[in-house]
């Protein structure tokens, strides 16, 4: 158990719709990332959040967004969902030293 | 662009023999990471390099950095079938923004 935690852990839903994903850091952990990972394309980093504040953007399309509260948790917003939208998408937390980062057991998200 | 590369993409190997993994990076990186992800679940951490020259053990796997080359090795000795899994290696942009990318990952199977 890497003390990341993310729910719900399976979402089915409809192309069109939208949904949140939620994520809870390790403690003491400021650092948030949000990753994707589908059987053709990887793990595709999406973005990451430091102590509430947007730190770094990978390949996050603009159907999607993300937050990090003041208790530092974090939420990833899906829109206008597409079949190709489905994946498994995980939340990781790194400690400020080492920058190593403990992943979530990730949402699976299926689109149909 | 941050590029990351692994090799082999598939690896098939009997229990009791020696391989290495590879992992190529194209832009200076003094940090590097490696994780295991068994099928369907999340990545654990298994090793963090932060220096060049770093070599770090866990029972059969070793794990080694070369900033100037720009690789990390990860050595699999006597492999066993617990060892299956798919291993990523990641790398750190440290200038600027804390921005990871993930190698494509290698595929391990170790058979009986």
């Amino acid at each position: 158990d890497s003390g990341v935690t993310q729910t719900p852990k399976h979402l089915i839903t409809a192309t069109g719709q939208r949904v949140t994903l939620r994520c809870s850091p390790r403690s003491g952990d400021l650092s948030v990332y949000w990753y994707q990972q589908s059987l053709d394309q990887g793990l595709q980093f999406l973005i990451q959040y430091y102590n509430g504040e947007e730190r770094a953007k990978g390949n996050i399309l603009e159907r999607f967004s993300a937050q990090q509260f003041p208790d530092l948790h974090s939420e990833l917003n899906l829109s206008s969902l597409e079949l190709g939208d489905s994946a498994l998408y995980f939340c990781a937390s790194s400690d400020q030293t080492r920058n190593e980062q403990f992943f979530g057991p990730g949402t699976r998200l299926t689109v149909l | 662009e941050l590029k990351v590369e692994q090799n082999p993409l598939f690896l098939s190997m009997q229990e009791g023999k020696n391989y290495t993994i590879y992992c190529n990076y194209s832009t200076t990186s003094d940090r590097l990471y490696w994780y295991r992800q068994d099928p369907g679940k999340s990545l654990e951490s298994l090793f963090v390099l932060l220096s060049n020259g770093a070599v770090k053990q866990e029972g059969r796997l070793m794990a080694s950095l070369d900033t100037k080359a720009r690789l990390s090795t990860l050595h699999i000795t006597a492999a066993v079938h617990d060892l299956s899994a798919t291993y990523f290696c990641a790398v750190v942009l440290t200038s600027g923004t804390y921005k990871y990318i993930f190698g494509t990952g290698t595929r391990l199977k170790v058979l009986a």
